[in-house]
């Protein structure tokens, strides 16, 4: 059974560019959480996702970030305009539909770096 | 006040030694309660959860106390491959909060030979 997967694991873009990060959940997990940890930081929460619903963004920038989660295929972070700041790693975690505990399991991440 | 506070650390220890790790949490309503770890660069793995009743998965013992919103972690017989960082999380669900994890900053332990 494949862990969650994510790509690019590392990805370059020019200030200005868009990036694209893609999450796999593990299989029969349909929900979706990504987080960003900042140089030397702690990892914040930016958004859980289930099935093409967006559940909870309240950790999302309000500008240049979207996610979605798509019935087909990956969940998408996508960073509009990058900036030197959006340089960190990325996160993507998944879980099981539960009503107990929610154990999520986390992708090695893709680490982006701004130029 | 952060929502998850943890020793700052870093700890350092000799192979063999008993090490404990604590943590507070600001918000009453949260409900699930975790502990990852995490090597230099790469994701966060889940440890244990954390149960009011305590719990233990062979050298780690970790303990929920709900009234002073503490928890903790500790390691026996320390082993090189312990050298990690050490994540306090918090969960709240329901509401708008549900399956947000809120992470601390995190201890670094080294176990030397």
């Amino acid at each position: 059974n494949a862990g969650v997967m994510q790509n690019p694991r590392h990805l370059v873009r020019r200030r200005g560019q868009e990036a694209r990060l893609r999450c796999s959940p593990m299989k029969g997990h349909s929900h979706v959480y990504w987080y960003r940890q900042l140089p030397e930081e702690g990892l914040k929460f930016m958004v859980y996702l289930q099935k093409e619903n967006i559940i909870d963004e309240s950790g999302m920038p309000k500008e240049r970030f979207s996610a979605e989660f798509p019935k087909e295929g990956p969940s998408i972070l996508r960073i509009q305009q990058v900036v030197r700041g959006d340089s960190a790693a990325y996160f993507c975690a998944s879980s099981p539909p539960s009503d107990y505990q929610y154990e999520q399991y986390f992708g090695p991440g893709t680490r982006l770096t701004v130029t | 006040r952060k929502e998850v506070e943890q020793d700052p650390g870093p700890f350092n220890v000799p192979e063999g030694a008993t090490v404990a790790f604590n943590c507070t949490y600001s918000n009453s309503a949260s409900q699930s309660f975790f502990w990852y770890r995490q090597d230099c660069r790469k994701e966060p793995k889940l440890l244990m959860s954390v149960y009011s009743s305590g719990n233990e998965d062979g050298r780690f013992t970790a303990q929920l106390n709900r009234a002073s919103q503490y928890i903790s972690l500790l390691i026996r017989d320390s082993k090189l491959s312990d050298s990690a960082t050490y994540l306090c999380v918090v969960e709240k669900a329901g509401g708008t909060s549900y399956g947000k994890l809120t992470f601390g900053q995190g201890t670094i332990l080294t176990v030397h030979p």
